[in-house]
């Protein structure tokens, strides 16, 4: 199984910033990495698919990019609903894994 | 608009069964493959296993913490989706979660989950 890495586990932020969240592979795949944006208690959204394509009516501030073991996430201007856990999702091989999560607050 | 439903959670001893559904509506329920995800309390999401489409043979995938215990299965003609779940342990306490899926496509829907718990 492919193994995926998240970090930071926690971020810390304020309204405006630009933040960036890192998933890290245990081999090589083919960019079929997705993010989705989850809120207490609310279902996973998805955010991003194939790297670096962005869902239809997600913001543009959000944005991903990478290849090969390592892919990021960036929240430009970072907004008060944007506070909550991401997670990245590899949906290359047949056993598909999801990183560990990160969870964005408040600073 | 895309529906996903999910049922059947409930309490179970250890060991037990439980069988949840996903009931679908608003987009062609044949044409898409269709997973499980779970989340224990408080944690990550997990991947449960998967179910491809008719035109794949209906073959199923499964995370190696379900394999052999667990079991998807799937009725187009009623647009429904199952989970049996065999042999159950206090580990698989979470709410499961339906998605839609393609191949080689990222989950772009979600049902509102169901919660298990695992406990004597």
């Amino acid at each position: 199984d492919i193994q995926m890495t998240q970090s930071p586990s926690t971020l810390s932020a304020s309204v405006g910033d630009t933040v960036t969240i890192t998933c890290r592979a245990s081999q090589s795949f083919n960019n079929r990495l997705a993010w989705y944006q989850q809120k207490p208690g609310n279902v996973p959204k998805l955010l991003i698919y194939r790297t670096g394509s962005l869902e239809s009516g997600v913001p543009s501030r959000f944005s991903g990019s990478g290849s090969g073991t390592e892919f990021t996430l960036t929240i430009s201007s970072l907004q008060p609903d944007d506070f909550a856990t991401y997670y990245c999702q590899q949906y290359d091989s047949y056993s598909l894994t999801f990183g560990g999560g990160t969870k964005v607050e408040m600073k | 608009e895309v529906q996903l439903v999910e049922s059947g959670g409930g309490l179970v001893q250890p060991g037990g069964s439980l069988r949840l559904s996903c009931a679908a509506s608003g987009f062609t329920f044949s044409d898409h493959y269709m997973d499980w995800v779970r989340q224990a309390p408080g944690k990550g999401l997990e991947w449960v296993g998967r179910i491809r489409k008719k035109a794949n043979g209906y073959s199923t995938e499964y995370a190696a913490s379900v394999k052999g215990r667990f079991s998807i299965s799937r009725d187009d003609s009623k647009n429904s989706l199952d989970l049996q779940m065999n042999s159950l342990k206090i580990e698989d306490t979470a709410v499961y979660y339906c998605a839609r899926s393609d191949s080689y496509g990222p989950f772009d829907s979600w049902g509102q989950g169901t919660l298990v718990t695992v406990s004597s």
